[in-house]
């Protein structure tokens, strides 16, 4: 089953730009992902599902601050223009035949 | 609207059972694959069990597989999950989740939550 692999925290200055990494394990490289945000103390929100090819389908409501793209087994979300309100937890998903997976989760500090 | 509105949750003893509600509204419930995950306190998503959309499928995470059971009502568009044999390492804040279609078992909808704690 694939296996996703995030960086524990990342921070970024308010205003500016940060990218978040999600990597699919070896032989799952093809695999489409979805990226949830957690604010603190509330359930996850969808973000977006996105493909292989760098295509992506936000959910309602998303801003457009907020973008992904793909590079080999590496999905990426990309925030713009910063805000506090982005200080999250953020979590890329993926499915196989009889299993869902989560990361491990990346926090996020608005400096 | 897409809702999600768990029930269910609460103290239990370790050995003991619950069983977790999920009524769901805003989309047609049995063309969906539904979801359970669960977030133990401090630490990240785990997920614990999907059941398919016309399929019925059921899956499970190894931690509790042979102890938890999804099911599914579609004339009342509620998803259940019966627990039994709780643990300690159970206890966690349960999100029922919608799936992005029949067979894709990627969520796009959350629930609320409700809090599973178990201990004696």
């Amino acid at each position: 089953q694939p296996v996703l692999t995030q960086s524990s925290s990342a921070s970024a200055s308010l205003g500016s730009s940060v990218k978040l990494t999600c990597t699919l394990s070896s032989g799952h490289s093809s695999y489409i992902i979805a990226w949830h945000q957690q604010l603190p103390g509330t359930a996850p929100r969808y973000l977006m599902r996105l493909e292989s090819t760098g295509s992506y389908n936000k959910g309602s409501g998303v801003p457009d601050r907020f973008s992904g793209s793909t590079s080999g087994a590496d999905r990426y979300l990309t925030i713009s223009n910063l805000q506090f309100e982005d200080e999250a937890d953020y979590y890329c998903e993926t499915w196989d035949s009889n299993t869902q997976v989560f990361g491990g989760g990346t926090k996020l500090t608005v400096l | 609207e897409v809702q999600l509105l768990e029930s269910g949750g609460g103290l239990v003893q370790p050995g003991g059972s619950l069983r977790l509600s999920c009524a769901a509204s805003g989309f047609t419930f049995s063309s969906y694959a539904m979801s359970w995950v669960r977030q133990a306190p401090g630490k990240g998503l785990e997920w614990v069990s999907v059941i398919g959309g016309s399929s019925d499928s059921t899956y499970y995470a190894g931690s509790v597989k042979g102890r938890f059971t999804i099911s599914r009502d579609k004339s009342k568009n509620t998803l259940f999950l019966q627990m039994n044999s709780l643990r300690a390492e159970d206890t966690a804040v349960y999100y029922c989740a919608k799936d992005q279609s029949s067979s894709w078992y990627l969520v796009d909808h959350w629930g609320q939550g409700t809090l599973v704690t178990v201990s004696s």
